[in-house]
């Protein structure tokens, strides 16, 4: 159990273009999801603690109006990049916490995002 | 406040000998930690974690970890490394349930496996 997909998996589009990434808990309900961003060779940067119903938790320096998080339902949380650029472009991985007492997040995939 | 340093960014041993990954981290608060493992392109996959239960923890593909509150470590160590083990290695702390909650990653230690 508590599996974590992304959609999709790998995304190319075009400078000034906005993409959505889906992460979506698979066989458990998630009230809290995290979205990580990774550069190559780097650790991951948290970007925001994403909370069903209610507005993103941005982390310092992320922009809320060009990363916009919407965690419509306790299996659901989206992550739009909007008129995305090439410095945009990296590996964006989220993660959900399936019960709150072990404090442990399951993790999706990936999603690699390039921006030409 | 909360941090984690992974004191190596790279880490080379021979296959069939042991692994070491060295982890220390500080917080205000009783943390939870973590060792995650990423192979290329991959996400990431739990290998242990600690939560205030045995402070020796045995996780999944022979590792194990020690959390020594008196040196502030959480050491990821296994007895003989194998080929398939090369990946990334992220110590993570978190502690969820305090007013500052956190989830810091490590810079990560990269783990190459010579035949």
């Amino acid at each position: 159990g508590a599996v974590v997909s992304q959609h999709p998996s790998w995304v190319i589009c075009k400078s000034g273009t906005s993409v959505k990434i889906e992460c979506r808990s698979l066989d458990f309900q998630a009230t809290t999801m995290f979205w990580y961003r990774q550069f190559p060779k780097q650790s991951l940067m948290l970007m925001a603690t994403s909370n069903e119903g209610s507005k993103a938790t941005y982390e310092q320096g992320v922009e809320k109006d060009k990363f916009l998080i919407n965690h419509a339902s306790l299996t659901l949380s989206t992550l739009t990049v909007t008129s995305a650029h090439p410095e945009d472009s990296s590996f964006y991985i989220c993660s959900a916490i399936r019960d709150r007492d072990y404090n442990e997040q399951f993790f999706g995939p990936g999603t690699r995002l390039t921006v030409l | 406040a909360q941090s984690v340093t992974q004191l190596d960014s790279h880490v080379s041993v021979s296959e069939g000998t042991p692994v070491l990954l060295r982890c220390n981290y500080s917080s205000s608060y009783s943390p939870s930690l973590f060792w995650y493992v990423q192979h290329p392109n991959k996400g990431l996959q739990l290998l242990l974690k600690y939560t205030s239960a045995a402070t020796l923890v045995k996780g999944i593909n022979g590792f194990e970890a020690e959390f020594k509150k008196s040196e502030t470590s959480f050491h990821l160590t296994k007895p003989s490394a194998h080929m398939s083990d090369a990946a990334e290695y992220f110590c993570v702390v978190s502690s969820l349930y305090s007013s500052a909650s956190k989830i810091i990653f490590g810079s990560g230690t990269r783990l190459s496996i010579r035949p």
